[in-house]
């Protein structure tokens, strides 16, 4: 069965260090990949996506992930966190025969240190 | 543009009352859906709907209905609430046609006693 394995329930960094999530999936296919952040008491926001391409996409808050193949992997990577940053982030996976699914990882909590 | 809106945001039900969750978006999006959120499992889908009048269950469909009279509403009802039920549900729309990308509502979080 298709799955999404996010192996770090939270994750602790600086103030200003860099940051990497780690997202590993299961699927015979290239799948769509997205990772979306969910702030504390919040909804969640898609942060980026991969649909096709370019394997390094860019996203909003100075996100980036990149889709590495042959590790079935699309990990999440910023340079330098700011407290605003703490939050939870999900990465998921769009099936191209999955009947309008996405299929979620159960998430990492990012939390900052001062 | 609201956006998801989802009402109510919070909810405390005694065991077997029922209770309907109302989700409305503004985007005039095809697709949408309803979760539920528990800690260290991510998000599970309960029902989702590709078009009004149309609904579908999803990974956890047990002991919850949905309607999709309207393009722009998606109900999530319990019809007997059990404490298994409480949780954070979130409803998404998405604009559809494969785009994947889900824009999710607030919340609510319901207790079930």
């Amino acid at each position: 069965a298709q799955s999404v394995t996010q192996p770090d329930i939270h994750i602790t960094v600086s103030e200003g260090a860099s940051l990497e999530l780690r997202c590993n999936y299961s699927y015979g296919a290239t799948p769509y990949l997205f990772w979306y952040v969910q702030s504390p008491g919040q909804g969640l926001q898609l942060l980026l996506k991969y649909f096709s391409g370019d394997t390094l996409v860019q996203g909003i808050k100075g996100f980036e992930a990149e889709f590495k193949r042959s590790q079935s992997s699309f990990n999440l990577r910023k340079p330098s966190v700011h407290w605003s940053d703490a939050a939870e982030y999900f990465c998921a996976v769009g099936l191209m025969d999955s009947n309008y699914q996405l299929i979620w990882g159960a998430g990492t909590k990012l939390i900052i240190k001062p | 543009n609201a956006g998801v809106t989802q009402t109510p945001k919070f909810r405390v039900l005694k065991t077997g009352q029922s209770m309907t969750l109302l989700c409305a978006q503004d985007m005039n999006h095809e697709y949408m859906y309803w979760y539920r959120q528990d800690p260290g499992m991510g998000l599970r889908l309960i029902h989702y709907s590709v078009g009004e009048g149309t609904t579908a269950k999803g990974e956890v469909p047990d002991g919850y209905n949905v309607s999709r009279l309207k393009k722009q509403n998606f109900l999530l009802g319990l019809e007997s609430a059990a404490p298994s039920q409480t949780s954070v549900y979130f409803c998404a729309s998405e604009p559809g046609l494969f785009s994947y990308e889900q824009y999710f509502g607030p919340g609510t979080r319901l207790t079930v006693t």
